[in-house]
């Protein structure tokens, strides 16, 4: 199974960038590696979402290495509104096992 | 276009009661999941669909069924509802790629409680 692990919460301050990292060691050879960020009583929001190398859009970037056995977002510059919920996704059974994990939650502080 | 629309918004059911969720998509879209999240946890994937016709078990199935008559729709039945199903359940949709489904679209999400 493609289990994704990610730190349990982060903590960071306005303006800072902020890098999220994300293991998943059994990850299938044609499998995405997606992210969402979550607020308290909303659904899921995509954020990137890659398959190789680097992968840049006016949010975030996301960084694979080449074994892709890890995976990184990265937050320039947060703000308060960052406050979330952040899940790294990788899909099983063909990319449609869509399998959540346990999120990193980041707090950003004024 | 709405999106994902999922019905109703609350429920309470007693145990044993049943129910089902609605989840409508208006995107065209092949792929639709649901998940529950219980209180500071993540998503559990509880059934998919890779289109009409085909649907598939996630990672907490049991007590809960689905059907995918029309690429709109995918209902949820709770069949016989009990209180470890208290929960927010969220729909999504996405079109499906070469390699798994695109941005995942979720719903509103629907709050049930079971007493």
């Amino acid at each position: 199974l493609a289990k994704t692990t990610q730190p349990i919460s982060m903590d960071s301050y306005e303006g800072q960038e902020v890098n999220i990292t994300c293991s998943h060691n059994n990850i299938a050879t044609n499998d995405y590696i997606t992210w969402y960020q979550q607020f308290p009583s909303q659904g899921p929001r995509f954020i990137i979402q890659g398959y190789k190398t680097k992968v840049t859009n006016e949010v975030a970037s996301l960084f694979i290495p080449a074994d892709r056995k890890s995976s990184t977002l990265s937050l320039p510059r947060v703000s308060l509104s960052d406050t979330a919920v952040y899940y790294c996704l990788v899909g099983e059974d063909g990319g449609f096992k869509t399998i959540f994990g346990a999120g990193t939650r980041l707090f950003v502080k004024a | 276009n709405a999106g994902v629309t999922q019905t109703p918004k609350f429920q309470v059911l007693k145990t044993g009661q049943s129910m089902t969720l609605q989840c409508a998509q208006d995107m065209n879209h092949e792929y639709m999941s649901w998940y529950r999240q219980d209180p500071g946890m993540g998503l559990r994937l509880i059934h998919y669909s890779v289109g009409a016709g085909i649907t598939d078990q996630g990672e907490v199935p049991n007590g809960y069924n689905v059907s995918r008559s029309t690429t709109e729709d995918f209902p949820l039945r709770l069949l016989s509802a009990a209180p470890s199903q208290t929960s927010v359940y969220f729909c999504a949709s996405s079109y499906v790629g070469e390699r798994g489904t695109g941005e995942l679209f979720f719903g509103e999400g629907s709050r049930l409680t079971v007493l």
